[in-house]
């Protein structure tokens, strides 16, 4: 069985340009997460789908970012226009409803904004 | 409030145990997880608690006392490859994770 896929694995780009991140989940898992290391703190919740709809958003730094799961399969997460705060890991996660051992990462894509 | 909290760093010898404590303070609680985190890599899965007590899976134990917010991950005979972070995430009411900063283990010779 396919992991939680993310990519790109890396990107570098200016300030003020835009980025989509994407994340496809395991087959079959309904929710799906964004969360977000900055450097030196904790990985940080920042929304939750439940197939195409989204659950929690609460974790949206602001509106900047955009993150959408057309048809409740992969995701996409935008930022635009990058800003150099949100450099940083994004990681993705699925996982079916009751089962927290099903609850699985991606390795996440590592945004640097210069 | 919901606040996390694990030492930052350990450093243990090869072959030696070693115990990682966390406390939790969250509003809604499902359960605790405990992942390993190595340098550039997804979070992987290594515990769940949900029940007071003591679960062990080979050489890795986990503990949860619900009533004091307070969880522990046992290493056993550590093994060079364990050198990684460990992060502590309690499972909130809606599904979501919630993170402390991770103790990052150094296993030395």
């Amino acid at each position: 069985e396919a992991g939680v896929t993310q990519f790109p694995s890396h990107s570098v780009i200016e300030k003020g340009q835009t980025v989509t991140l994407r994340c496809d989940p395991i087959s079959g898992h309904d929710n799906l997460y964004w969360y977000r290391r900055v450097m030196g703190k904790e990985i940080k919740f920042l929304l939750h789908f439940v197939k195409e709809s989204k659950q929690d958003e609460s974790g949206m730094p602001n509106n900047r970012f955009l993150a959408e799961r057309t048809g409740g399969t992969y995701s996409t997460l935008k930022v635009q226009p990058a800003e150099l705060e949100d450099s940083g890991v994004y990681f993705c996660a699925s996982s079916q409803d009751s089962d927290p051992y099903g609850y699985t990462f991606g390795s996440g894509t590592r945004l640097t904004v210069v | 409030g919901q606040n996390i909290d694990q030492p930052t760093e350990m450093t243990a010898t090869e072959g030696a145990i070693v115990q990682i404590n966390c406390t939790y303070q969250t509003s809604g609680f499902n359960g605790l997880f405990w992942y390993q985190q190595h340098a550039g890599e997804a979070p992987t899965f290594l515990s769940y608690n949900v029940l007071d007590g003591l679960e062990e899976k080979g050489r890795f134990s986990s503990f949860l006392s619900r009533s004091k917010g307070y969880s522990y991950l046992l290493l056993k005979e550590l093994q060079m490859k364990d050198s990684a972070s460990y992060l502590c995430a309690p499972w909130g009411a809606t599904n979501k994770l919630i993170f402390g900063t991770g103790t990052l283990l150094a296993v030395q010779p």
